[in-house]
Protein backbone atom coordinates (compact mmCIF):
# COMPACT_ATOMS: atom_id res chain seq x y z
CA UNK A 1 0.00 0.00 0.00
CA UNK A 2 0.79 3.66 -0.12
CA UNK A 3 3.45 5.43 2.19
CA UNK A 4 3.36 8.86 3.25
CA UNK A 5 3.19 11.01 0.66
CA UNK A 6 4.21 14.56 0.84
CA UNK A 7 4.15 17.43 -1.63
CA UNK A 8 6.32 19.32 -3.09
CA UNK A 9 9.42 17.38 -2.55
CA UNK A 10 11.58 20.38 -3.00
CA UNK A 11 9.75 24.09 -2.20
CA UNK A 12 12.23 27.41 -3.35
CA UNK A 13 11.22 31.13 -2.17
CA UNK A 14 12.20 34.12 -1.38
CA UNK A 15 11.96 35.61 2.18
CA UNK A 16 8.75 36.95 2.96
CA UNK A 17 6.72 34.69 1.02
CA UNK A 18 4.15 32.29 2.20
CA UNK A 19 4.27 28.48 1.07
CA UNK A 20 2.40 25.91 2.29
CA UNK A 21 3.17 21.91 2.30
CA UNK A 22 0.96 19.07 1.66
CA UNK A 23 0.89 15.30 3.81
CA UNK A 24 -0.96 12.94 2.68
CA UNK A 25 -0.79 10.05 5.43
CA UNK A 26 -1.41 6.29 5.77
CA UNK A 27 -5.44 5.82 4.56
CA UNK A 28 -6.92 5.29 7.71
CA UNK A 29 -4.12 6.36 10.02
CA UNK A 30 -5.74 9.08 12.19
CA UNK A 31 -2.74 10.35 13.87
CA UNK A 32 -0.67 12.86 12.15
CA UNK A 33 2.63 14.99 13.32
CA UNK A 34 4.74 17.44 11.68
CA UNK A 35 8.75 17.74 12.35
CA UNK A 36 11.13 19.66 11.10
CA UNK A 37 14.69 18.53 10.50
CA UNK A 38 17.92 21.53 9.73
CA UNK A 39 20.63 20.01 8.68
CA UNK A 40 22.81 18.01 10.49
CA UNK A 41 20.31 17.53 13.44
CA UNK A 42 17.18 15.06 14.16
CA UNK A 43 13.52 15.67 13.53
CA UNK A 44 12.37 18.33 15.36
CA UNK A 45 8.52 18.24 16.67
CA UNK A 46 6.24 20.99 15.68
CA UNK A 47 2.59 19.60 15.92
CA UNK A 48 0.60 16.44 16.29
CA UNK A 49 -3.36 16.17 15.01
CA UNK A 50 -5.41 13.22 16.22
CA UNK A 51 -8.34 13.62 13.78
CA UNK A 52 -9.10 17.37 12.34
CA UNK A 53 -7.97 18.98 15.52
CA UNK A 54 -4.31 19.82 16.66
CA UNK A 55 -4.15 18.24 20.20
CA UNK A 56 -0.39 19.32 20.68
CA UNK A 57 0.84 22.52 19.06
CA UNK A 58 3.87 23.47 21.26
CA UNK A 59 6.73 22.87 18.70
CA UNK A 60 5.11 25.07 15.98
CA UNK A 61 8.20 27.98 16.98
CA UNK A 62 5.94 31.34 16.01
CA UNK A 63 2.90 32.59 14.70
CA UNK A 64 3.94 32.84 11.36
CA UNK A 65 3.88 28.49 11.40
CA UNK A 66 0.12 26.89 11.11
CA UNK A 67 -0.83 23.62 10.44
CA UNK A 68 -4.24 22.59 9.51
CA UNK A 69 -6.19 18.81 8.89
CA UNK A 70 -9.56 19.93 7.87
CA UNK A 71 -11.36 16.16 7.15
CA UNK A 72 -8.64 14.34 9.34
CA UNK A 73 -6.54 13.33 6.25
CA UNK A 74 -4.74 15.53 4.52
CA UNK A 75 -3.03 17.95 6.72
CA UNK A 76 -1.50 21.21 5.19
CA UNK A 77 1.58 22.63 6.87
CA UNK A 78 1.83 26.87 6.11
CA UNK A 79 4.07 29.22 6.85
CA UNK A 80 3.94 32.89 6.53
CA UNK A 81 6.47 35.40 5.99
CA UNK A 82 9.40 33.14 5.20
CA UNK A 83 12.43 33.92 6.85
CA UNK A 84 16.44 32.52 5.99
CA UNK A 85 15.87 30.02 9.01
CA UNK A 86 13.06 28.62 7.86
CA UNK A 87 15.43 26.70 5.62
CA UNK A 88 15.10 23.19 7.02
CA UNK A 89 13.22 19.55 5.64
CA UNK A 90 9.75 19.28 6.74
CA UNK A 91 8.63 15.39 7.37
CA UNK A 92 5.47 14.35 8.15
CA UNK A 93 4.49 11.19 10.05
CA UNK A 94 1.30 9.06 10.18
CA UNK A 95 0.20 6.14 12.78
CA UNK A 96 -2.86 4.53 13.12
CA UNK A 97 -3.64 5.32 16.70
CA UNK A 98 -1.99 7.84 18.87
CA UNK A 99 -1.06 5.39 21.46
CA UNK A 100 1.39 4.89 23.51
CA UNK A 101 3.73 2.27 21.57
CA UNK A 102 2.53 2.94 17.89
CA UNK A 103 4.90 3.42 14.86
CA UNK A 104 5.22 6.69 13.69
CA UNK A 105 5.58 6.22 9.77
CA UNK A 106 7.41 8.89 8.34
CA UNK A 107 6.95 10.66 4.57
CA UNK A 108 9.89 11.64 2.80
CA UNK A 109 9.83 15.01 3.08
CA UNK A 110 9.80 18.83 1.66
CA UNK A 111 13.12 20.46 1.47
CA UNK A 112 12.35 23.75 1.92
CA UNK A 113 14.95 26.49 0.56
CA UNK A 114 14.62 30.34 2.01
CA UNK A 115 16.35 32.73 -0.19
CA UNK B 1 12.63 18.94 27.85
CA UNK B 2 13.74 15.69 27.26
CA UNK B 3 15.25 15.33 24.37
CA UNK B 4 17.26 11.87 22.56
CA UNK B 5 20.66 12.72 22.16
CA UNK B 6 23.47 10.48 20.69
CA UNK B 7 27.23 10.35 21.18
CA UNK B 8 28.22 12.49 17.99
CA UNK B 9 29.71 9.38 16.07
CA UNK B 10 30.41 9.14 12.51
CA UNK B 11 31.34 5.28 12.63
CA UNK B 12 33.17 3.56 9.39
CA UNK B 13 33.48 0.01 9.74
CA UNK B 14 33.92 -2.60 7.22
CA UNK B 15 31.24 -4.88 5.50
CA UNK B 16 30.46 -8.00 8.24
CA UNK B 17 31.81 -6.19 11.30
CA UNK B 18 29.21 -5.17 14.04
CA UNK B 19 27.89 -1.31 14.83
CA UNK B 20 27.41 0.18 18.51
CA UNK B 21 26.06 3.43 18.47
CA UNK B 22 24.56 5.11 21.84
CA UNK B 23 21.65 7.42 23.09
CA UNK B 24 21.39 9.20 26.38
CA UNK B 25 17.65 11.54 27.21
CA UNK B 26 17.02 13.63 30.17
CA UNK B 27 13.61 12.71 31.31
CA UNK B 28 10.68 9.75 32.21
CA UNK B 29 10.09 7.94 29.29
CA UNK B 30 7.12 5.78 27.93
CA UNK B 31 9.24 4.46 25.26
CA UNK B 32 12.67 4.84 22.87
CA UNK B 33 13.18 3.83 18.93
CA UNK B 34 15.32 3.94 17.00
CA UNK B 35 14.83 4.89 13.17
CA UNK B 36 17.11 5.09 10.45
CA UNK B 37 17.53 7.38 7.44
CA UNK B 38 19.01 7.51 3.99
CA UNK B 39 20.23 10.42 2.12
CA UNK B 40 18.55 12.88 4.63
CA UNK B 41 15.08 12.00 3.70
CA UNK B 42 12.29 9.85 5.19
CA UNK B 43 12.83 7.78 8.62
CA UNK B 44 12.18 4.11 9.02
CA UNK B 45 11.65 2.78 11.76
CA UNK B 46 13.67 0.12 13.70
CA UNK B 47 12.90 -0.65 16.78
CA UNK B 48 11.04 0.63 19.93
CA UNK B 49 11.73 -0.78 23.58
CA UNK B 50 9.22 -0.01 26.33
CA UNK B 51 10.52 1.91 29.63
CA UNK B 52 10.30 -1.67 31.24
CA UNK B 53 12.39 -3.44 28.87
CA UNK B 54 15.61 -4.23 29.22
CA UNK B 55 16.45 -5.35 26.01
CA UNK B 56 15.02 -6.47 22.66
CA UNK B 57 16.21 -7.79 19.41
CA UNK B 58 14.92 -7.47 16.21
CA UNK B 59 16.85 -9.44 13.28
CA UNK B 60 20.57 -8.11 13.13
CA UNK B 61 19.37 -5.48 15.64
CA UNK B 62 19.61 -5.62 19.20
CA UNK B 63 18.69 -2.51 21.35
CA UNK B 64 19.14 -1.88 25.44
CA UNK B 65 18.05 0.09 27.54
CA UNK B 66 18.95 1.05 31.06
CA UNK B 67 16.35 3.75 32.38
CA UNK B 68 18.45 3.92 35.57
CA UNK B 69 21.46 5.34 33.38
CA UNK B 70 18.71 6.94 31.37
CA UNK B 71 20.69 5.49 28.11
CA UNK B 72 20.26 2.99 25.09
CA UNK B 73 22.35 1.70 22.51
CA UNK B 74 21.66 0.43 19.09
CA UNK B 75 23.70 -2.58 18.10
CA UNK B 76 23.96 -4.06 14.36
CA UNK B 77 25.61 -7.18 14.00
CA UNK B 78 26.90 -8.39 10.84
CA UNK B 79 26.73 -5.32 9.02
CA UNK B 80 26.36 -4.68 5.52
CA UNK B 81 27.02 -1.92 3.05
CA UNK B 82 23.08 -1.36 2.52
CA UNK B 83 23.32 -0.57 6.72
CA UNK B 84 25.44 2.74 5.10
CA UNK B 85 22.59 5.52 6.57
CA UNK B 86 22.22 8.13 9.74
CA UNK B 87 20.24 6.08 13.30
CA UNK B 88 18.84 8.42 15.32
CA UNK B 89 17.35 7.87 19.20
CA UNK B 90 13.76 9.02 19.71
CA UNK B 91 12.33 9.38 23.05
CA UNK B 92 8.18 9.58 23.85
CA UNK B 93 8.10 11.04 27.04
CA UNK B 94 6.26 9.65 30.52
CA UNK B 95 2.75 11.47 30.27
CA UNK B 96 2.43 12.20 26.70
CA UNK B 97 2.10 8.73 24.97
CA UNK B 98 4.07 8.55 21.67
CA UNK B 99 2.63 11.96 20.72
CA UNK B 100 5.87 14.33 20.18
CA UNK B 101 8.84 11.93 19.70
CA UNK B 102 12.60 14.29 20.46
CA UNK B 103 15.10 12.86 18.09
CA UNK B 104 18.63 12.76 18.82
CA UNK B 105 21.47 14.46 16.58
CA UNK B 106 22.30 11.08 14.54
CA UNK B 107 24.93 9.04 14.08
CA UNK B 108 25.92 8.28 10.72
CA UNK B 109 27.60 4.74 9.75
CA UNK B 110 29.33 3.93 6.85
CA UNK B 111 29.79 0.25 5.75
CA UNK B 112 32.76 -0.17 3.30
CA UNK B 113 31.78 -3.31 1.04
Amino acid sequence: GAGVSQTPSNKVTEKGKYVELRCDPISGHTALYWYRQSLGQGPEFLIYFQGTGAADDSGLPNDRFFAVRPEGSVSTLKIQRTERGDSAVYLCASSPLAGEYNEQFFGPGTRLTVL
Amino acid sequence: SQQGEEDPQALSIQEGENATMNCSYKTSINNLQWYRQNSGRGLVHLILIRSNEREKHSGRLRVTLDTSKKSSSLLITASRAADTASYFCATAAEGYGNNRLAFGKGNQVVVIP
